[in-house]
Parts: structure tokens; sequence; C-alpha cells
């Protein structure tokens, strides 16, 4: 089956520094990837959609300077958490659609993200 | 705006039970439901996914039912077995997005 990675799967990091997640397809193209953030014990909160060589989509609410993302590749996007606050300590997922299959799509294994 | 309810939020059962984990979601209009698996700090597993089109899916000892006109499905978890502790979440697809359920974390003691 199709497969995802992230790395880091996890990342401790002092407030006020940056951290960059990835996330790859890794046996196939994905022209749209989506980041999730999720709170404990709460459902995913869709972050943005991630076009491949276009600006992403930012959901109501996400500070698209604060979280940037980058889809430079078909196989690779990436978020970036900038100048990060304990608030922003969360889990992070993606997921990749393959192109071409737009209602599906494939999850990667996130990455816990702890600010101290 | 569609919402998605997963009742109970916990659930906790001996092994060897069968059980129900429901999720409701208020607009009918939905290409498909999807039934994930999260371990603790994990992401997520697939588990089986309903076309709008169908009523029910199964795989081993699951089986996911959907009923549109209510806004409804359930997975049903037969013979459940320690393993299955997870949380189990349900999301529809709108217009290329998951709208998801908080979820139903399970507990099945030994």
């Amino acid at each position: 089956g199709a497969v995802v990675s992230q790395h880091p799967s996890r990342v401790i990091c002092k407030s006020g520094t940056s951290v960059k997640i990835e996330c790859r397809s890794l046996d196939f193209q994905a022209t749209t990837m989506f980041w999730y953030r999720q709170f404990p014990k709460k459902s995913l909160m869709l972050m943005a959609t991630s076009n491949e060589g276009s600006k992403a989509t930012y959901e109501q609410g996400v500070e698209k300077d604060k979280f940037l993302i980058n889809h430079a590749s078909l196989t690779l996007s990436t978020l970036t958490v900038t100048s990060a606050h304990p608030e922003d300590s969360s889990f992070y997922i993606c997921s990749a659609s393959p192109s071409g299959a737009p209602n599906e799509q494939f999850f990667g294994p996130g990455t816990r993200l702890t600010v101290l | 705006k569609q919402e998605v309810t997963q009742i109970p939020a916990a659930l906790s059962v001996p092994e060897g039970e069968n059980l129900v984990l429901n999720c409701s979601f208020t607009d009918s209009a939905i290409y498909n439901l999807q039934w994930f698996r999260q371990d603790p700090g994990k992401g997520l597993t697939s588990l089986l996914l309903i076309q709008s089109s169908q009523r029910e899916q199964t795989s081993g000892r699951l089986n996911a039912s959907l009923d549109k006109s209510s806004g409804r499905s359930t997975l049903y978890i037969a013979a459940s077995q320690p393993g299955d502790s997870a949380t189990y979440l349900c999301a529809v697809r709108n217009n290329y997005q998951l709208i998801w359920g908080a979820g139903t974390k399970l507990i099945i003691k030994p």
C-alpha cells in the first residue's frame, strides 16, 4: 500500500526557535498533501492543504506566517513552525492524496512537537 | 457545516465481548466514511472505508455500517482482544476534505 513518512517523529525545542517537519510520499506522487494538528482527546484539526507548486490553503484561524508550508515536489511537503512557543506543542500529522485520486488519503505516523 | 460526533468518548469492556462504536454526522451529502485506528502517540491506520452508495464493509472481525439518511455509522468489533485497545476515529469526506470525530478510546481488559 501507499506509504507516507514523517520526519522527525519526535522533536523537543526551545521557545523561540523554528522547527521543520517533513512529510514524504514514498511510493507515489502526491499533488495534494494535508497538515493536521491533534490536541489530546480532540479530533484532528485540518491546518492547511498543500498543493505542489502553489501556495498552501490555510484553514480559518491558522496563521500562515507561523506555520510555513512548502510543497516543492510531488513527494515532499514541509511544515515549519516558526518562533515556536509552548502552546504550539502538539501532535502534527500529514497525509497525502495520490495524483489523480483526490478522494484517497494516506497518513503519516505523526510528529510529536514539544516546545520548552 | 458538517459535524461529526462519536459516542461514547471512552469504552472499557472485558476481552471476548462484542462491541459497537457509534459515529453520527449532520450532513448526509458525503462521498464516503472511513474508520481509523490510532494507537497512543502514533499515526492513523485506516480500517474500513464505506462509499456513500454502500451500506457496510467487513474486514476480519470488523464490520462497519453506514446509514446516510439518518447520518449514522457503526463499527462493530467481534470477539474483542486486548490488542484492539486504541482510539477509533471516524471521518466523513465532503468535497475532498475529511471531517473528523473526536474518537472513542477503547480499552479491552484481559
